[in-house]
């Protein structure tokens, strides 16, 4: 069964950039979606967009564009940038594997932006 | 983007009584519905797709049903293991949007 693992600063700086990996177990990154969702505290869930391995990627409209999604293949883990973060972005942020469903995922990880 | 209204927001329960809740989509979406668990502290967990299908794995205690706009996902015989949040998503439209939550415990 495919494990996934996030890993990255729990804290960034406002109008920093916040940087996230997701390591991949027991799957191949190749021929495969993985997406990328969030949820702020005391808030739902928000999709924030997918990439593919080939190096297709869609973000969500919401992102107005902060968002760069990439795969390291010979890695098998794939990444997610998040510039001109502000205090909205705080909040646990999960990869998973999967395009508009994610069907397995990472327990997540906690990033604050705070100065 | 699609809305998507879940209620109740919380609710308690009786080891095996029934639960039921029920997820709105701002639009018709077919049956582009996903019902996820997601327990403290642990990944969330994919159980039903399709609206009503059960994902390999997942007890057939858990069930799912609607269309369109309206659907509903039911626990028949609420066990402990099942105190949770549950959230429906949408996958019909991108971006994909997820329903509020509900929060299932013990009474």
């Amino acid at each position: 069964q495919v494990q996934l693992q996030e890993s990255g600063p729990g804290l960034v700086k406002p109008s920093e950039t916040l940087s996230l990996t997701c390591a991949v177990s027991g799957d191949s990154i190749t021929n495969n979606y993985w997406s990328w969702i969030r949820q702020p505290p005391g808030k739902g869930l928000e999709w924030i967009g997918y990439v593919h391995s080939s190096g297709t990627t869609n973000s969500n409209p919401s992102l107005r564009g902060r968002v760069t999604l990439s795969v390291d293949t010979s890695k098998n883990r794939f990444s997610l940038d998040l510039t001109s973060v502000t205090a909205a972005d705080t909040g646990v942020y999960h990869c998973a594997r999967g395009k508009a469903t994610p069907y397995d995922w990472g327990q997540g990880t906690l990033v604050t932006v705070s100065s | 983007d699609i809305q998507m209204t879940q209620s109740p927001s919380s609710l308690s329960a009786s080891v095996g009584d029934r639960v039921t809740i029920t997820c709105q989509a701002s639009q018709d979406i077919t049956t582009s519905l996903n019902w996820f668990q997601k327990k403290p502290g642990k990944a969330p967990k994919l159980l039903m797709y399709g609206a009503s299908n059960l994902e390999t794995g997942v007890p057939s205690r858990f069930s799912g049903s609607g269309s369109g706009t309206d659907f509903t996902f039911t626990i028949s015989s609420l066990q402990a293991e099942d105190i949770a949040t549950y959230y429906c998503q949408q996958y019909d439209n991108l971006p994909p949007t997820f329903g509020g939550g509900t929060k299932v415990e013990i009474k």
